[in-house]
């Protein structure tokens, strides 16, 4: 368990559709950053959070939102889903100042139908 | 200037040799060079990192060579071993303030028996 929490684990739904991923960083972390990997791709970098806000955005969709929330843990918002957007969804967590490298959750993976 | 260059794509070793992967960045404001492994279906996890002014760091079987002037790392795994089969990100960071990871393409290892 590495201390960052996603959730659900594994997510089917359809074209059109909404859904809510979620994640809790590890105690104490204050940044959270989401990243989508399709499949044998890279991590790509969708946004980040610091201490509940916008920090940095990177390749993300204008149908993709997220939020950073008082209690640290953040959501991310995909709506109108297509099929490209099935992937595996990664938070990860990191530390204030001083410290390098990213904690990661185990991914939400989401398969559009 | 954000790039970091990762080589090769893809690596077949044989069991008990050396692997050796490649990364290149530009921005000479980068301070922390980590590496994740990544097994399918997991999130990646932080392996060995390095500071600038070291040139080697050395944790078990996996050794980062780091040399400044030419702004390359490189990850080695001695004796690899057939558990070691992932995909291995390098990646680069400034640290302090909110930092953002620049992430590597990926390097995925195969070590056969």
């Amino acid at each position: 368990d590495s201390g960052v929490t996603q959730t659900p684990k594994h997510l089917i739904t359809a074209t059109g559709q909404r859904v809510t991923l979620r994640c809790s960083p590890r105690s104490g972390d204050l940044s959270v950053y989401w990243y989508q990997q399709s499949l044998d791709q890279g991590l790509q970098f969708l946004i980040q959070y610091y201490n509940g806000e916008e920090r940095a955005k990177g390749n993300i969709l204008e149908r993709f939102s997220a939020q950073q929330f008082p209690d640290l843990h953040s959501e991310l918002n995909l709506s109108s889903l297509e099929l490209g957007d099935s992937a595996l969804y990664f938070c990860a967590s990191s530390a204030s100042t001083g410290m390098g490298g990213y904690t990661f959750g185990s991914g939400t993976r989401l398969t559009v139908v | 200037q954000q790039q970091v260059k990762q080589s090769p794509q893809s690596l077949i070793v044989q069991k008990g040799g050396i692997s050796i992967i490649n990364c290149a960045y530009e921005n000479t404001a980068f301070d922390y060079f980590p590496w994740y492994q990544q097994f399918p279906g997991k999130g990646p996890a932080l392996l060995i990192a390095i500071r600038p002014d070291v040139s080697e760091k050395k944790e078990g079987r996996f050794t980062i060579s780091f040399n400044k002037s030419a702004k390359q790392f490189s990850l080695h795994i001695m004796d690899s071993q057939p558990g070691d089969s992932a995909t291995y990100f390098c990646a680069a960071e400034t640290i302090g303030g909110y930092q953002k990871v620049t992430f590597g393409t990926g390097t995925k290892l195969q070590v056969i028996p």
